[in-house]
């Protein structure tokens, strides 16, 4: 099992291009998540997918979409980006059930300049 | 999140010496998880605990889960260089939720 994925590792960008980060899990978790890493601020939820087809906003969600493409992929969109979306992304999947382990992916380091 | 406050946010030890961190919840607790994470890498699951009481050991970190005080502490001892990084505790209060991160270092 490769666990989760995400792509790309890098990336720099222009204020005002976009991008979608990608992510894929292969342990067939209903529930998947985007956060972003700040220093000194922790882990903030951006989006999540409890399951296929539904997506719903986190803690920081402006300036983002997702798309639950099927039941292993979750992307996350950046239409224009800015400055402020300097970041460590990461995706994460999880079990349904609330005592479950969640599973993170090695981040995507995204730079807007 | 400033629904899960940890602390201290740094700490700087000598090798050899014990450290606790601290992470506390202004909501009720169903869960605690906690994470170690190297720096430009992603998460990695330490233990989660799930009553009130709860202690858990792994090689030489210990958690325990103080539900009345809406509290859990992670305990190392006698660190080493390799337990290094950023601690993070976790909990499902809407959705899963992050504190701020620890970030130790050892000195050797």
């Amino acid at each position: 099992n490769a666990g989760v994925t995400q792509t790309p590792k890098f990336q720099v960008l222009k204020t005002g291009q976009s991008m979608t980060l990608q992510c894929a899990q292969d342990m067939n978790h209903n529930s998947m998540y985007w956060y972003r890493q700040d220093p000194g601020m922790g882990l903030r939820l951006i989006y999540y997918s409890a399951s296929e087809g539904t997506t719903d906003k986190g803690e920081v969600p402006n300036g983002y979409n997702v798309s639950r493409l099927n039941k292993r992929e979750f992307s996350l969109r950046l239409e224009s980006a800015a400055p402020s979306q300097t970041s460590v992304y990461f995706c994460a999947s999880r079990a349904s059930g609330i005592y479950n382990e969640q599973f993170f992916g090695p981040g995507t380091r995204l730079t807007v300049l | 999140s400033q629904e899960l406050e940890q602390s201290p946010q740094s700490l700087i030890v000598q090798e050899g010496k014990n450290l606790t961190i601290n992470c506390t919840s202004s909501k009720t607790l169903y869960g605690l998880y906690w994470y170690k994470q190297k720096y430009g890498e992603g998460l990695i699951f330490l233990m989660m605990l799930q009553k009130g009481g709860e202690e858990k050991s792994h090689e030489k970190i210990t958690a325990k889960l103080d539900e009345k005080k809406q509290q859990s502490s992670l305990h190392i001892t006698a660190s080493q260089p390799s337990h290094a990084g950023i601690y993070l505790c976790g909990a499902v209060i809407r959705q899963l939720t992050f504190g701020s991160g620890t970030q130790l270092t050892v000195l050797p």
